[in-house]
C-alpha cells in the first residue's frame, strides 16, 4: 500500500519564478492538506482540498494556490517566488470521518535563489 | 487562533532512560492532539494521538497524557533507544479535517 507520494523531491528556482508541486494521497484517502516547513520549525498549514474544492486556508498569501483532481491527487502552485518561500513543502492526506489521522509524504525541498 | 508551545527544544538522554516532552495549547476548543516523529530527510510520521475525551493513551514504550483543565499534554518515551533520536512535534486541532497547529519541535538525542 503506497503512502503519500510527492514530486519532485528537490527543486531549485529563482526569485519571481513560478513552481508546481505534486502529491498523490495514500490509497483510500480523499482529503489533501499542504504544509510549509521552514528550517528548524514546525509545519505550517497552507490549505486543504476536499472534493476538488479548497475547504480551509491558513495565513498564506494568494500567491499560493492549489488544485485537487478527480483522482484525489493535488498540486500546490506558488507564483512570484520570494527567497522566504524556501522551505520543505509537505503534503498530507486523510479521509473524512470522525477518526481522521493525517499521514505525511516526505516533502519537496524548494530552494529559491 | 490556536497557539501551541513545546518544551524543551532539545533533549539529550542516555539509552534506557525516559524522555518527556511537554506542550501547551491556547484554545480550549482543541479536541485532537497528535504527536509526530520526523527523521532527517523524511516527512513527519504519526506515532500516537489522543482525543479530548481521553486522559491517557499508551502504545508500547510511548504514552501521551492530556490535562484539559491546564491545557497541556505530554509525550513520554520509556526505555529510550538510539533509533528514538529524531525531532518530535506535538500538534493540536480545534476542528476535524486535518488542520493542525504544530509546536516548534523537540530534538531528541539518545546516546548509547
Amino acid at each position: 500500500d503506497a503512502g503519500v507520494t510527492q514530486s519532485p523531491t528537490h527543486l531549485i528556482k529563482t526569485r519571481g519564478q513560478q513552481v508546481t508541486l505534486r502529491c498523490s494521497p495514500k490509497s483510500g484517502h480523499d482529503t489533501v492538506s499542504w504544509y510549509q516547513q521552514a528550517l528548524g520549525q514546525g509545519p505550517q498549514f497552507i490549505f486543504q482540498y476536499y472534493e476538488e474544492e479548497e475547504r480551509q486556508r491558513g495565513n498564506f498569501p494568494d500567491r499560493f494556490s492549489g488544485h485537487q483532481f478527480p483522482n484525489y491527487s493535488s498540486e500546490l502552485n506558488v507564483n512570484a517566488l520570494l527567497l522566504g518561500d524556501s522551505a520543505l513543502y509537505l503534503c498530507a492526506s486523510s479521509t473524512t470521518g470522525l477518526d481522521e489521522k493525517l499521514f505525511f509524504g516526505s516533502g519537496t525541498q524548494l530552494s529559491v535563489l | 487562533g490556536e497557539n501551541v508551545e513545546q518544551h524543551p527544544s532539545t533533549l539529550s538522554v542516555q539509552e534506557g532512560d525516559s524522555a518527556v516532552i511537554k506542550c501547551t495549547y491556547s484554545d480550549s476548543a482543541s479536541n485532537y492532539f497528535p504527536w509526530y516523529k520526523q527523521e532527517l530527510g523524511k516527512g513527519p510520521q504519526l506515532i500516537i494521538d489522543i482525543r479530548s475525551n481521553v486522559g491517557e493513551k499508551k502504545d508500547q514504550r510511548i504514552a501521551v497524557t492530556l490535562n484539559k483543565t491546564a491545557k497541556h499534554f505530554s509525550l513520554h518515551i520509556t526505555e529510550t533507544q538510539p533509533e528514538d533520536s529524531a525531532v518530535y512535534f506535538c500538534a493540536a486541532s480545534t476542528d476535524s479535517w486535518g488542520k493542525l497547529q504544530f509546536g516548534a519541535g523537540t530534538q531528541v538525542v539518545v546516546t548509547p
